[in-house]
């Protein structure tokens, strides 16, 4: 199975800030990524896939990137709204797996 | 507009199969993955298993051995059945659908909680 090791498990940001969360992958997965966002008692909401491509209706400040096989969402000057709990998932193949989440907190 | 439903048992004992139905809506799914995704409570998202549109599966290779998805297309549902439930598999089981890479639709979950 591939392994998807996310970074960091928790953090907190300033609305200032710009806000960084990776995820490894344990081999080539070719962009096969995607990332999601998930408050409290909601399930989860896709942000970016393909790596690097927006969802629809999901605000500019969110991007998507890669180097080798670190993934890493970008969240620009955050808000208060974007406190959540993100996970990446990787659907290169079966059985897909997900980032083991980070919990972003905004100050 | 789409919508993914969960229909579950609430509570199941140890030991028990547990059977949850997933309705979809407003779409037709056949270019769709059908998948079913758990998180227990306070952890993260697993991902379980699929039903493919061409009918094929793939699971979890932990939970293969327990589980089955399965499809009645005509009533536009989809069925996940485990069996020889603990109380480790208390979770809230989710539904979701995927062109074809990653989730495009998901229901709201719904909460099962296995008791002895």
């Amino acid at each position: 199975d591939i392994q998807m090791t996310q970074s960091p498990a928790s953090l907190s940001a300033s609305l200032e800030e710009i806000v960084t969360i990776t995820c490894k992958a344990s081999q080539d997965i070719d962009d096969y990524l995607s990332w999601y966002q998930q408050k409290p008692g909601k399930s989860p909401q896709l942000l970016i896939y393909d790596a690097s491509s927006l969802a629809d209706g999901v605000p500019s400040r969110f991007s998507g990137s890669r180097s080798g096989t670190q993934y890493s969402l970008k969240i620009s000057r955050p808000q208060v709204d974007d406190s959540g709990i993100y996970y990446c998932l990787q659907s290169y193949r079966t059985p897909w797996t997900f980032g083991g989440g980070t919990k972003l907190e905004l100050k | 507009q789409v919508q993914m439903k969960e229909t579950g048992p609430g509570l199941v004992q140890t030991t028990q199969t547990l059977a949850v139905t997933c309705t979809v809506s407003g779409v037709s799914l056949t270019s769709y993955g059908v998948h079913w995704v758990r998180q227990a409570p306070g952890k993260g998202l697993e991902w379980m298993g699929v039903i493919w549109k061409d009918g094929n599966t793939n699971y979890n290779s932990v939970l293969k051995s327990r589980l089955r998805i399965s499809w009645e297309t005509s009533k536009s549902q989809f069925f996940l059945t485990m069996n020889s439930l603990q109380t480790d598999d208390t979770a809230v089981y989710y539904c979701g659908g995927t062109t074809p890479w990653y989730f495009d639709f998901w229901g709201p979950g719904t909460m099962v909680t296995v008791s002895s």
